[in-house]
């Protein structure tokens, strides 16, 4: 079955620009979560939403960064004024239930680079 | 602070044999472990997970030790192919912690020689 997609897969913006990274989950997955990978690092939680509710967002680096999920299925992480330090991949996972200690499934991620 | 970390940046083994990637962790309260692999350009694929009140757990070509007195997580590959080749992640999360977000290391990457 389809896994979780993500688009665009690269983004290359002029710092001071907006950008908005989408996520279509599993289809029928209740949480949803965003991560950032910086090169040669692990991922760092930013997000996580239960359907359309947000009930984490204390990863989030600052107020330039904003999450939704408004119908509980696709997810846009926006970056409003992007800098050169936002530069990194963007991960989106999902999975099935809404209790801890399940599987998250990644996505491909989108790379941005910020100039 | 509280982190999950790993004892080796890069492992080199020969295809065919056995590898070893280790993985320690500082919170006691942790409860709930996790490998993913993660191939260039891709996002980490779930390998292999393990609750506390494990020690042990095998899948395929895989298995994953937990060592709760000394903090300790291991993922073993049997017969590593030249498909293993990738950067290997343990992650952590906690039952009743922030809704289940997980905290990773920083990552082994295995190269496997033909």
């Amino acid at each position: 079955g389809a896994g979780v997609s993500q688009s665009p897969r690269y983004k290359v913006a002029k710092r001071g620009q907006d950008v908005a990274l989408r996520c279509d989950p599993i289809s029928g997955h209740v949480s949803l979560f965003w991560y950032q990978q910086a090169l040669g690092q692990g991922p760092e939680f930013l997000t996580y939403f239960q359907n359309e509710a947000q009930l984490d967002k204390s990863g989030l680096p600052s107020d330039r960064f904003f999450a939704e999920r408004p119908e509980g299925s696709v997810s846009t992480l926006k970056i409003q004024r992007t800098q050169q330090e936002d530069s990194a991949v963007y991960l989106c996972a999902s999975s099935l239930g809404q209790a801890n200690q399940e599987t998250q499934y990644f996505g491909p991620g989108t790379r941005l680079l910020v100039l | 602070g509280e982190s999950v970390g790993l004892h080796l940046p890069t492992l080199s083994v020969q295809e065919g044999d056995n590898s070893i990637i280790n993985c320690a962790y500082s919170n006691s309260a942790s409860d709930y472990f996790i490998w993913y692999k993660q191939e260039s350009g891709k996002g980490p694929q779930f390998i292999i997970d393990i609750r506390s009140n494990m020690d042990k757990r095998q899948g395929q070509r895989v298995t994953v030790l937990l060592n709760k007195t000394v903090k300790h997580l291991s993922l073993q590959i049997a017969a590593t192919q030249p498909g293993d080749s990738a950067v290997y992640f343990c992650a952590e999360n906690r039952y009743g912690g922030s809704q289940g977000n997980l905290i990773f290391g920083k990552g082994t990457k295995l190269s496997v020689k033909p």
